[in-house]
């Protein structure tokens, strides 16, 4: 089944101890990103990635690391998370295109 | 940079009627995509319907159609014979013809009624 896949849906962690998202798919796509979803704001980019090896910055990358070192994983880093990065967060990928992203099942993240 | 706005931050319609949830979008670029995506309570981002900015033809899946209008840099999805499951929250995407990158709208909670 061709699918996004991201680890833990549910995480309760507290400010500074280092944390990472993974996210994982199978459909040999190119695209891949990251998004925060925050009420009011629908979601904005973090990190996204064209290739392996190749990384760019979204909009709201501060405090956030990633890295594409295979085609298929791209996770998300939190080096000293903070109360602000509580949020839902979505991985997804997409081949080139302009093809529809398609997307995790999301991550919801509390920083105590 | 490109900007998709969705003015309803929250709609209600009863079961079987129609509704219409907005979205206006602001860029330079001629050649874009469009989409509308439907997050249940699940918290899935489904994809509902795309559209390209190049096509006049307006998109059509099923029970959800969009009105697509290019000048006015319009583009409301319509949902015809509403059903309980419809309800979600429903997100307008924009994304240019050149990369993947997408740009998303706020949001609009729709609450399907019996």
């Amino acid at each position: 089944e061709a699918q996004v896949t991201q680890n833990p849906r549910y995480l309760i962690t507290v400010t500074g101890k280092k944390l990472t998202v993974t996210c994982s798919q199978n459909m040999n796509h190119e695209y891949m990103s990251w998004y925060r979803q925050d009420p009011g704001l629908g979601l904005r980019q973090i990190y996204y990635s064209m290739n392996v090896e190749v990384t760019d910055k979204g909009d709201v990358p501060e405090g956030y690391k990633v890295s594409r070192k295979e085609k298929r994983n791209f996770p998300l880093i939190l080096e000293s998370p903070s109360p602000n990065q509580t949020s839902l967060y979505f991985c997804a990928s997409s081949s080139w295109g302009n093809q529809p992203q398609h997307f995790g099942d999301g991550t919801r993240l509390s920083i105590l | 940079a490109q900007t998709v706005t969705q003015s309803q931050p929250e709609m209600s319609v009863q079961e079987a009627e129609t509704v219409t949830l907005s979205c206006t979008y602001d860029t330079s670029e001629n050649n874009y995509y469009l989409f509308w995506y439907k997050q249940p309570p699940s918290r899935q981002m489904i994809l509902v319907i795309r559209q390209e900015a190049y096509k006049q033809q307006n998109a059509t899946e099923n029970r959800f159609s969009v009105n697509f209008q290019k000048a006015a840099k319009s583009f409301s999805l319509k949902i015809s014979d509403s059903q309980l499951g419809d309800t979600a929250m429903y997100f307008c995407a924009f994304m240019k013809h050149d990369n993947n990158d997408m740009r998303f709208g706020a949001g609009t909670r729709l609450t399907v009624k019996p």
